[in-house]
């Protein structure tokens, strides 16, 4: 099955400097990859998502980047703010079973911004 | 519109009690699945669902049942519950049964400890 291994764990940054987290995966039929805020004590929330025919996103200060080739993808995050203190988690999903089976998430990263 | 919810909000069991995790939706989705959350292991899927009458297993589906008699509701039962399934529970659904490449929407979480 499909493995996604992300990285760092936990991330610090200063108030205003940007984020960048990575993540890799191992089955090159994956063909959709979303990227989930999670607050403490909430539910994972969808902030931004991009699918196998496109090797950029953008939506504001947050952008994904797609590397079909190296099986890896990366969420950036500009001009950070408090607010963006959370568990980020990303994921990839394959179309077996017409991607029924769910999504494969990686181990997540703690944001933390310093002010 | 409700979205997603999922009662109770937290629970304590005994070794070897039963109980079931509630989830319902009103969105009319046909797309419905159960992750737990461990510390430092995101989210991993139990069972889904890709319509009423049809379940399948997940990554983790040892020590669970599930049934999906309507298509708002999607109930997680726990047969015999082991200090092992001390999580937090998370039911998600989509619109599309190619849940993986549709925006997946998540409950509030059930905190579930077993003593």
């Amino acid at each position: 099955g499909e493995n996604v291994e992300q990285h760092p764990s936990t991330l610090s940054v200063q108030e205003g400097d940007s984020a960048v987290i990575k993540c890799t995966y191992s089955d090159s039929a994956s063909n959709y990859f979303p990227w989930y805020k999670q607050e403490l004590g909430k539910r994972p929330q969808l902030i931004i998502d991009i699918r196998s025919n496109v090797g950029e996103k953008k939506d504001q200060r947050i952008a994904v980047t797609l590397n079909k080739t190296a099986k890896h993808f990366s969420l950036h995050i500009t001009e950070t703010q408090p607010e963006d203190s959370a568990v980020y988690f990303c994921a990839a999903s394959t179309p077996w079973g017409g991607g029924a089976d769910g999504l494969t998430f990686g181990k997540g990263t703690h944001l933390i911004i310093q002010p | 519109n409700a979205g997603v919810t999922q009662t109770p909000k937290f629970q304590v069991l005994k070794t070897g009690q039963s109980m079931t995790l509630q989830c319902a939706q009103d969105m009319n989705h046909e797309y419905m699945s159960w992750y737990r959350q461990d510390p430092g292991m995101g989210l991993r899927l139990i069972h889904y669902s890709v319509g009423a009458g049809i379940t399948d297993q997940g990554e983790v589906p040892n020590g669970y049942n599930v049934s999906r008699s309507t298509t708002e509701d999607f109930p997680l039962r726990l047969l015999s519950a082991a200090p092992s399934q001390t999580s937090v529970y998370f039911c998600a659904s989509s619109y599309s049964i190619f849940a993986g490449t549709d925006t997946q929407y998540f409950g509030p979480g059930t905190r579930l400890t077993v003593l």
